[in-house]
């Protein structure tokens, strides 16, 4: 158990419908990441959030946006889903801003079926 | 774009038997790390190699970077079922980018 949480653990929806995905990092944990995993793209960063404020950027598509809250609890919101937006989305927490030069702990993902 | 190609994509072989996994790019990298994902969780930090030419151990896990900081490999002795799982490797630079990555089955 790394201490991250990340709820519903599967989400099946529709194409054009918008779904909220949720991650508690560990306590402490000040940095939150965001990845998608698929068959054919791999394990992909998305976005980070440190203390409340976006950090960095990847792979993320327009129609996804995502929140850190005061409580450091993290928020992905995904919209217009589409075909292609079926993955694994993990969260992860680090204790610093420059979580790639420390360890990342991953939650057990949400597994989300667009249909 | 950074991209880390690993190989073999896929590798199944009796326990007992030692194996390779190797991690290629073509961008120079600060550091790597390895990680080990089991089905229905997320992936597990196994190391980070900081240094070109570092060789770390992990009881029967050997990693080593590469000189020039592009490449690594994940050598396993005498393979056991506990070690079946997607291995993962990731380089550091701005973000952490992740390698194809080698799924393992070890069959008893």
């Amino acid at each position: 158990d790394s201490g991250v949480t990340q709820t519903p653990k599967h989400l099946i929806t529709a194409t054009g419908q918008r779904v909220t995905l949720r991650c508690s990092p560990r306590s402490g944990d000040l940095s939150v990441y965001w990845y998608q995993q698929s068959l054919d793209q791999g394990l992909q960063f998305l976005i980070q959030y440190y203390n409340g404020e976006e950090r960095a950027k990847g792979n993320i598509l327009e129609r996804f946006s995502a929140q850190q809250f005061p409580d450091l609890h993290s928020e992905l919101n995904l919209s217009s889903l589409e075909l292609g937006d079926s993955a694994l989305y993990f969260c992860a927490s680090s204790v610093t801003e420059r979580g790639a030069y420390n360890e990342q702990f991953f939650g057990p993902g949400t597994r989300l079926t667009v249909l | 774009t950074q991209l880390l190609e690993q190989s073999p994509q896929f590798l199944s072989i009796q326990e007992g038997e030692n194996l390779t996994v190797y991690c290629n790019s073509s961008s120079v990298f600060s550091s790597l790390q390895w990680y080990r994902q089991e089905p229905g969780e997320g992936p597990v930090l196994l190391v980070t190699v900081v240094t070109g030419g570092e060789v770390k151990k992990l009881k029967r896990l050997t990693f080593q970077f590469g000189d020039a900081r592009k490449d690594s490999s994940l050598h396993i002795t005498a393979a056991q079922p506990g070690d079946t799982g997607l291995y993962l490797c990731a380089g550091i630079s701005e973000k952490l980018t992740f390698g194809t990555g080698t799924r393992l089955t070890i069959i008893p």
